[in-house]
């Protein structure tokens, strides 16, 4: 497989459930990013991870872990989720970094419904 | 404020025209700009990227930026059906890439 790919595409889950969207890229990028997108507002950055390491935590509620156990994989456990979370969650990945002026490649998202 | 601002859109334009889209953003240490093409039910993909003031022609697509007005803007050229999609401005500054909500166009056939 190449670039970035994000399983589940879809997922639906109560309130009370635990679950894991799971990201992986095949470009040998340094740094991966969780984005959620919300219907006409703008993509929110949630989380960042450079050479592994969480650089940016945007304020996100602690119902959202993330988890970055190498530089090709990153996680995004959910528990306790509100309806209000449903959204589009996208993983994107950069080479160097942040700043990286080639940009972010980004994997197909997983659509999440919170019921 | 909002980092980035984009007019949502929707914009209608004819098939073979020009549409123009624009953006503008608050950071003024800001480096890098960025174009991403969404259509419905996709994720963003990367069409163009500016870093200096002027313009940068890519195939159909130019992207003209200016610094001093923290303006960017994108130009489609004899817009196609396949054109239609939200697009998305995106601007890097203080170590993340920031987005506006996007501006969406429908080319008419």
């Amino acid at each position: 497989e190449t670039g970035v790919t994000q399983t589940p595409r879809h997922l639906v889950m109560g309130m009370t459930n635990k679950k894991s969207l799971k990201c992986e890229q095949h470009l040998g990028h340094n740094a991966m990013y969780w984005y959620k997108q919300s219907a006409k507002k703008p993509l929110e950055l949630m989380f960042v991870y450079n050479f592994k390491e969480q650089t940016e935590n945007n304020s996100v509620p602690s119902r959202f872990s993330p988890e970055c156990p190498n530089s090709s994989h990153l996680f995004l456990h959910l528990h306790t989720l509100q309806p209000e979370d449903s959204a589009l969650y996208l993983c994107a990945s950069s080479q160097d970094g942040p700043q990286d002026l080639r940009g972010y490649t980004f994997g197909s998202g997983t659509r999440l419904t919170v019921v | 404020q909002k980092e980035v601002e984009q007019n949502s859109g929707p914009l209608s334009v004819p098939e073979g025209a020009i549409a123009s889209l624009n953006c503008t953003y608050s950071d003024r240490v800001s480096q890098s700009f960025f174009w991403y093409r969404q259509y419905s039910g996709k994720s963003p993909e990367l069409i163009m990227s500016i870093y200096s003031n002027g313009d940068k022609e890519d195939g159909r697509f130019t992207a003209q930026l200016n610094k001093a007005s923290q303006y960017v803007s994108l130009l489609i050229r004899d817009s196609q059906p396949s054109d239609s999609a939200t697009y998305l401005c995106a601007v890097n500054g203080d170590y993340k890439l920031s987005f506006g909500a996007g501006t969406t166009v429908t080319v008419r056939a």
